[in-house]
């Protein structure tokens, strides 16, 4: 069954230093998302690419986040200077046109010190 | 936006019973999955449902779209099937570039040996 992709599985960064998730979504998918789950709450809903944009973000994807989709398979979640209540988990799904649900990756737990 | 309520927020079960969990949504839905957050923090994805009945194993899920409620039942519970169920449901159109799972803040399930 296809996957879709997330590196790194964990990370741990200094506070004010910048980082970049990565995510390869299922190749023929067209809709593309960020999601975040800090511990111990409910998942919340970032950002949704589709079609080289952001269709929409959320109140907590501020100036400091950003998303790219510089190449045919990589999607991008980069924080530009990353706070201590960054630490979550953030989850990259992908969603097909013929909407048979979202595929979830794995999530890339990040750690702020 | 819509609201996902799930109950009970809690379940402790001895391995071997039977358990109903219930998801409420105040719209109508076009896409409803239920997902499994397992000890690693990955969701899993148990069912696409928006509506009907499925099965699959000792899980099965019914989603009964007119009255906004959706049950995953787990039947002979086992240790491995603790974790945190997630409702997550999308009131669009799945090619809407405004189309986002909003998520309940799910179930907690403890099964006892």
């Amino acid at each position: 069954e296809p996957e879709v992709t997330q590196t790194p599985s964990h990370q741990v960064t200094q506070m004010g230093q910048e980082v970049i998730l990565r995510c390869v979504p299922i190749s023929n998918h067209l809709y593309f998302y960020w999601y975040r789950q800090i511990l111990g709450q409910k998942v919340e809903f970032l950002v949704s690419f589709y079609n080289n944009e952001i269709s929409e973000k959320s109140e907590i994807f501020d100036d400091q986040f950003s998303v790219e989709r510089p190449d045919g398979s990589n999607f991008t979640l980069k924080i530009r200077s990353t706070k201590l209540e960054d630490s979550a988990m953030y989850f990259c799904a992908s969603r097909d046109r013929a909407g048979y649900g979202y595929t979830f990756g794995s999530g890339t737990r990040l750690t702020v010190v | 936006g819509i609201q996902v309520e799930q109950s009970p927020p809690d379940l402790i079960l001895q391995e071997g019973a039977n358990s109903t969990l219930r998801c409420n949504f105040s719209d109508s839905v076009n896409n409803l999955q239920w997902f499994h957050q397992n000890p690693w923090g990955q969701l899993i994805n148990l069912f696409y449902i928006p509506s009907g009945t499925k099965q699959n194993g000792r899980l099965s899920a019914t989603t009964v779209a007119t009255e906004r409620y959706s049950l995953l039942y787990i039947s002979s519970s086992q240790t491995t099937d603790s974790g945190v169920y997630f409702c997550a449901v999308d009131p669009f159109p799945y090619t809407g570039a405004n189309s986002k799972l909003t998520f309940g803040k799910g179930i907690t399930l403890s099964v006892r040996p």
